[in-house]
């Protein structure tokens, strides 16, 4: 069975400062990950994917995650946090064949401090 | 145009009612799906429905039953609402070959 695992339920960061979200993953085969985000009261919106081409992958709103088959992780970054950021942030794992539902993280709360 | 569209957005009812709550993608996708999450924010996989292949959790009560009228639609009707079934529901779709799943809006349901 395939899992993540997303350190940390709750990351604080300061405007203009580097986010860091981890999640690590567990599969039997090389997965596909994503990356989705949820505002408040608001459904989930696709972030990025890794879906075996490129191992960084860039996406909306200045985000990227690097895929790394060594330490089986799919960490999300960005450069410098907006307080538009301030939001849950999911990471998810599927297997690359047919359409098995994503299996998703517990999810990061993260907050950005003015 | 609204993707993945569902309906009420928000839902309060009583104990022992029935309820639906309805989805619609104008996507053009084969697969369907239903999630919960809980008050934890935790994510989980209710059923999903593959060009009228129905693949059901077995965690999810006999009282939840997805219904879907055709490849756009995909509705979820509970029977007798426990104060338990109080959470968000969404619906996502997504094309075969994967590419992540749209999401809908969420249906919040409160039984009380």
């Amino acid at each position: 069975a395939q899992s993540v695992t997303q350190l940390g339920s709750h990351v604080s960061v300061s405007e203009g400062a580097l986010v860091l979200l981890r999640c690590n993953y567990s599969s039997s085969v090389p997965p596909y990950l994503f990356w989705y985000v949820q505002y408040p009261n608001q459904g989930l919106q696709l972030l990025l994917k890794y879906t075996s081409a490129a191992t960084l992958v860039k996406g909306i709103n200045g985000f990227e995650a690097e895929f790394k088959k060594s330490e089986t992780s799919f960490h999300l970054t960005k450069p410098s946090a907006h307080m538009s950021d301030a939001a849950e942030y999911f990471c998810a794992v599927t297997p690359p064949s047919g359409n098995t539902p994503l299996v998703f993280g517990k999810g990061t709360r993260l907050s950005v401090i003015a | 145009d609204t993707a993945v569209s569902q309906t009420p957005k928000y839902l309060v009812t009583q104990m022992g009612n029935d309820k639906s709550i309805k989805c619609e993608q104008n996507l053009g996708h084969d697969t369907m799906y239903w999630y919960k999450q809980d008050s934890k924010k935790f994510l989980k996989i209710m059923f999903s429905y593959n060009n009228k292949e129905l693949i059901i959790n077995e965690t999810v009560p006999n009282r939840f039953s997805p219904k879907s009228p055709d490849k756009a639609h995909l509705n979820l009707h509970i029977n007798s609402l426990e104060l338990g079934d109080s959470a968000v529901y969404f619906c996502a779709s997504s094309r075969i070959g994967g590419g992540g799943p749209f999401f809908g809006q969420g249906t919040r349901l409160t039984v009380v």
